[in-house]
């Protein structure tokens, strides 16, 4: 049983279009985290949250602490957004979990 | 320029050999972490640093040692006793506990 569930798992778009990647979570958490991990391997962390909503340029955050959900939109997507998404949660004793990725293809 | 450095990129051994992985960080951040990633598969905690002189077990600690004597460094050896060692070591770092994490560039490791 996976704590962290992410959706979907593969996900095309055209250039410009608004894409959605969606987490579900399964225990109480302190924090949930976005990462972004390029083809090369490397990790980015793109946001942290524990309520509300979060932007940052085209990327935005949302979380629901009641329904155990975050959503990542991209606004006008574009190729250089091409990545692995992966979502992240903390919980207490040091602990984090994470799901399985979410991969994003954006074609021109 | 702060980050995590991880060395090398690629590392090729024998079965068989220990290989210890290099993971250095000038963030001056208290917490050091080592992860796991397989193909399919979400990121898994190997062991975890909250301070010099300390760490403490994660999930598959299994086949892997780690110590602590510098509050920059954070080196993981894989041993002979771990069954499936090939795989992509990422190293993070983070300031606190459950705060966010920086991440190194990985090492990706083939054992034949």
């Amino acid at each position: 049983k996976n704590e962290v569930e992410q959706s979907p798992q593969n996900l095309t778009a055209q250039e410009g279009e608004f894409i959605t990647i969606n987490c579900s979570y399964s225990v109480g958490i302190s924090a949930l985290h976005w990462l972004q991990q390029h083809p090369g391997g490397g990790i980015v962390s793109l946001f942290m949250l524990s309520s509300g909503k979060k932007k940052h340029g085209r990327l935005i955050a949302t979380i629901n602490i009641q329904e155990k959900h975050s959503s990542l939109h991209i606004t006008a997507s574009h190729p250089r957004d091409s990545a692995v998404y992966i979502c992240a949660v903390s919980i207490a004793g040091n602990q984090f979990y994470f799901g399985t990725g979410t991969s994003l293809t954006v074609i021109p | 320029d702060g980050g995590i450095t991880q060395s090398p990129k690629y590392l090729f051994r024998k079965e068989g050999q220990n290989v210890t992985l290099s993971c250095e960080q000038n963030l001056n951040h208290d917490a050091m972490y080592w992860y796991r990633q397989d193909p399919g598969q979400g990121l898994r905690l190997i062991y975890y640093s909250q301070i010099v002189n300390d760490f403490q077990k994660g999930d598959i600690a299994e086949g892997y040692s780690v110590s602590r004597e510098k509050k920059e460094s954070f080196p993981l050896t894989v041993t002979s006793a771990q069954k499936n060692p090939t795989a992509f070591y990422l190293c993070a770092s983070s300031i606190g506990r459950l705060r966010e994490q920086y991440f190194g560039p990985g090492t990706r490791l083939t054992v034949t």
